[in-house]
C-alpha cells in the first residue's frame, strides 16, 4: 500500500544546531507540503513543492528550507534551531484538487 | 482575517445528539473543500470531501455554500468515538494548489 512516512518521530536538539526532518511518500504525488502545528494556531504551512526541483515558501518559512531532488522525498531543514521551532511537524502529499495524505508527524523539541 | 475560520469549541454533547460545525473561507477562488478528523495531535485524516451538491456518508453530512463561502458538517447520532478535532480544509484553484486548514473544532461526546 502507498504511504507517507516521516522520520524521526521524536527529536530533541539544542539551540543553534542544524536539524533535518525526513519525509518520504510512495503515492507518486507531485505535491508535497510541510506544516507545523502549535496550540492556538492550527496547521501552518512552512514550505511546499509541486514537483522535482520546485520549492515554495509558505506562511511561516523563516528559518526553514526544503529541497526536492526526486518525487518521493521532501526533507525539511532547520538551519539553526530555535526554541520557537519546538512544534509538531507534519508532512503531506497530494495530487491537485485531491485530498492530502499525512505522515504521522515529528515531535521536535529545541532546548 | 484568516483564510479559513472555525469555531474552536469545544462542543460538548451527549451520545446520540446531533451536532453541526460551520467553517467560513475568504478566498472565492477556492475549488476544493474537505473535512478532516484529528485525534490527540495524531496526523489529520480525511473524513470526507465536500461537493457543491452536498454529500452524505453514513451519519455525516457535508454541505457547501459558495455564495456565502461556508462549509458545514453535520454529525447525527453522535458516538463516543466521534470525540476528536474536526478540521476544515480549503484549497485554491489554478496553479497554486495549497490545502489551507482551519484551526479545528473540538468535539467531546460524553455518555
Amino acid at each position: 500500500d502507498a504511504e507517507i512516512t516521516q522520520s524521526p518521530r521524536h527529536k530533541i536538539t539544542e539551540t543553534g544546531r542544524q536539524v533535518t526532518l525526513a519525509c518520504h511518500q510512495t503515492w507518486n504525488h507531485n505535491n508535497m507540503f510541510w506544516y507545523r502545528q502549535d496550540l492556538g494556531h492550527g496547521l501552518r504551512l512552512i514550505h511546499y513543492s509541486y514537483g522535482v526541483h520546485d520549492t515554495n515558501k509558505g506562511e511561516v518559512s523563516d528559518g526553514y528550507s526544503v529541497s526536492r531532488s526526486n518525487t518521493e522525498d521532501l526533507p525539511l531543514t532547520l538551519e539553526s534551531a530555535a526554541s520557537s521551532q519546538t512544534s509538531v511537524y507534519f508532512c503531506a502529499s497530494s495530487e491537485s484538487f485531491s485530498e492530502a495524505f499525512f505522515g504521522q508527524g515529528t515531535r521536535l523539541t529545541v532546548v | 482575517r484568516k483564510e479559513v475560520e472555525q469555531d474552536p469549541g469545544p462542543f460538548n454533547v451527549p451520545e446520540g445528539a446531533t451536532v453541526a460545525f460551520n467553517c467560513t473561507y475568504s478566498n472565492s477562488a477556492s475549488q476544493s473543500f474537505f473535512w478532516y478528523r484529528q485525534d490527540c495531535r495524531k496526523e489529520p485524516k480525511l473524513l470526507m470531501s465536500v461537493y457543491s451538491s452536498g454529500n452524505e456518508d453514513g451519519r455525516f453530512t457535508a454541505q457547501l455554500n459558495r455564495a456565502s463561502q461556508y462549509i458545514s458538517l453535520l454529525i447525527r447520532d453522535s458516538k463516543l468515538s466521534d470525540s476528536a478535532t474536526y478540521l476544515c480544509v480549503v484549497a485554491r484553484s489554478g496553479g497554486s494548489y495549497i490545502p489551507t486548514f482551519g484551526r479545528g473544532t473540538s468535539l467531546i461526546v460524553h455518555p
